[in-house]
């Protein structure tokens, strides 16, 4: 089956650079979720996009920008890149429209590990 | 604000021998209660998740949970362990706001012969 792409896998970047990772959702999935994952640290929510419009927002820096297109896919756009943006990001998504039962279930891609030097 | 700890950074469990680890959460109301495993490297997988119901939980790979409301607590399970099962474990909730999960700081697993 079908899963969350992400891409790129890996990315290198100097401080004060910018960043733009992307995510294709599940086929038929309406919701992206954007999560960064801090070295040893637990997933925080950054965004989330239903249906190509913004639906909740958490602790994403104003350096960063999100995005969902007409095709569902995403892109996390991240700028002047701090060394504390170095981090694993994931996307995730799910099916959250009305006329379905709610599952709750986030799928979740690979993640793209982002390192700044 | 709904939030989940886990109390155990790290457990180290033989072989075969159970394994259970720690989820306490903080809400008055049913909270949706989820445990997600991360391989290193890889991402999130759900293992299993609580919404209302049958308290007791059955997930993938022979992982349950059960809710318990009188201790605030969502606590996985596993009878037998495999070596395969050595991961970060992350208990999570939505609660506040639908996906928007909050995650618990994890429990490393290692699995020793």
């Amino acid at each position: 089956a079908a899963g969350v792409i992400q891409s790129p896998r890996h990315l290198i970047k100097e401080k004060r650079e910018t960043a733009t990772l992307k995510c294709y959702p599940i086929p038929r999935h309406d919701t992206v979720y954007w999560y960064q994952q801090g070295p040893g640290q637990d997933p925080q929510f950054l965004i989330s996009f239903y249906e190509k419009m913004q639906s909740d927002k958490g602790s994403i820096p104003d350096r960063f920008s999100a995005q969902q297109f007409s095709d569902y896919h995403s892109e996390l756009n991240m700028s002047s890149l701090e060394l504390g943006d170095s981090a694993l990001y994931f996307c995730a998504s799910s099916l959250q429209g009305l006329a379905v039962p709610r599952t709750g279930e986030l799928f979740f891609g690979e993640g793209s590990r982002l390192t700044v030097l | 604000a709904q939030s989940v700890t886990q109390p155990d950074i790290h457990i180290t469990v033989s072989e075969g021998a159970s394994l259970e680890l720690r989820c306490n959460y903080s809400y008055g109301a049913t909270p949706y209660l989820f445990w997600y495993v991360q391989s290193p490297g890889q991402g999130l997988q759900l293992l299993l998740k609580y919404f209302s119901g049958d308290t007791l939980v059955q997930g993938i790979k022979g992982f349950e949970a059960e809710f318990k409301r009188s201790q605030s607590s969502f606590n996985l399970r596993k009878p037998s362990v495999h070596w395969s099962d050595a991961a970060e474990y992350f208990c999570a909730d939505s609660t506040d706001s639908w996906g928007k999960l909050q995650f618990g700081a994890g429990t490393q697993v290692v699995v020793t012969p």
